[in-house]
């Protein structure tokens, strides 16, 4: 059974701070998604990757499958940026998603 | 962007009551999935569709689940007889092919009193 955990559980950032929320899952995986989850509940998939490093904006996304760890980076952070951020691994001939507790984000003025 | 539509936004039903989710996937993707979250806790899987059959279901979608494609745009998710437990936001998710990015619905928020 794959175990996805996130770390912190919770974070209180200042705006224009740097950010990391890690991820690291127990078994091999076909590829890992970051999500973003607003209040509202909706989430929308900012990454997938399977190796290496993506970037798109302010926001990073390392995956190192040896230590199956991943780390999704915000750069000069901005109160827009609150949300629960998610990392879900990718298993199976499906592609189903198993999820991770996710990090509640929340940047301050 | 083309989105995943579900509806409704909200269902409040009676415990023992059947009740049907229903999502519309973009219309040239042809992996289909339903996920839910109950309030609190992470998000969890239930069911991948493709090819018109189940490809993956998980302990949690039993017999009071079920799931159709009938007319080729929309996708439905059935429970049966609802459990004070089945409360929570279910999820329709759908992608073009393996490798690709996954899209989210928004959500459909179940009560069962």
């Amino acid at each position: 059974k794959n175990e996805v955990e996130q770390s912190p559980q919770n974070l209180t950032a200042q705006e224009g701070e740097f950010i990391t929320i890690n991820c690291s899952y127990s078994v091999g995986i076909s590829a890992l998604h970051w999500l973003q989850q607003h209040p509202g509940g909706g989430i929308v998939s900012l990454f997938m990757l399977s190796s290496g490093k993506k970037k798109h904006g302010r926001l990073i996304a390392t995956i190192n499958i040896q230590e199956k760890h991943s780390s999704l980076h915000i750069t000069a952070s901005h109160p827009r940026d609150s949300a629960v951020y998610i990392c879900a691994a990718v298993t199976g001939t499906a592609s189903k998603l198993t999820f991770g507790t996710g990090t509640r984000l929340q940047v301050t003025l | 962007e083309p989105e995943v539509t579900q509806t409704p936004s909200h269902q409040v039903t009676q415990m023992g009551q059947e009740v049907i989710l229903r999502c519309v996937p973009i219309s040239n993707h042809l992996y289909f999935y339903w996920y839910r979250q109950i309030l609190g806790q992470k998000v969890e899987f239930l069911v991948s569709f493709y090819n018109n059959e189940i490809s993956e279901k998980s302990e949690i979608f039993d017999d009071q689940f079920s799931v159709e494609r009938p007319d080729g745009s929309n996708f439905t998710l059935k429970i049966r007889s609802t459990k004070l437990e089945d409360s929570a936001m279910y999820f329709c998710a759908s992608k073009v092919d393996v490798g690709e990015k996954l899209f989210f619905g928004s959500g459909t928020q179940l009560s069962v009193l």
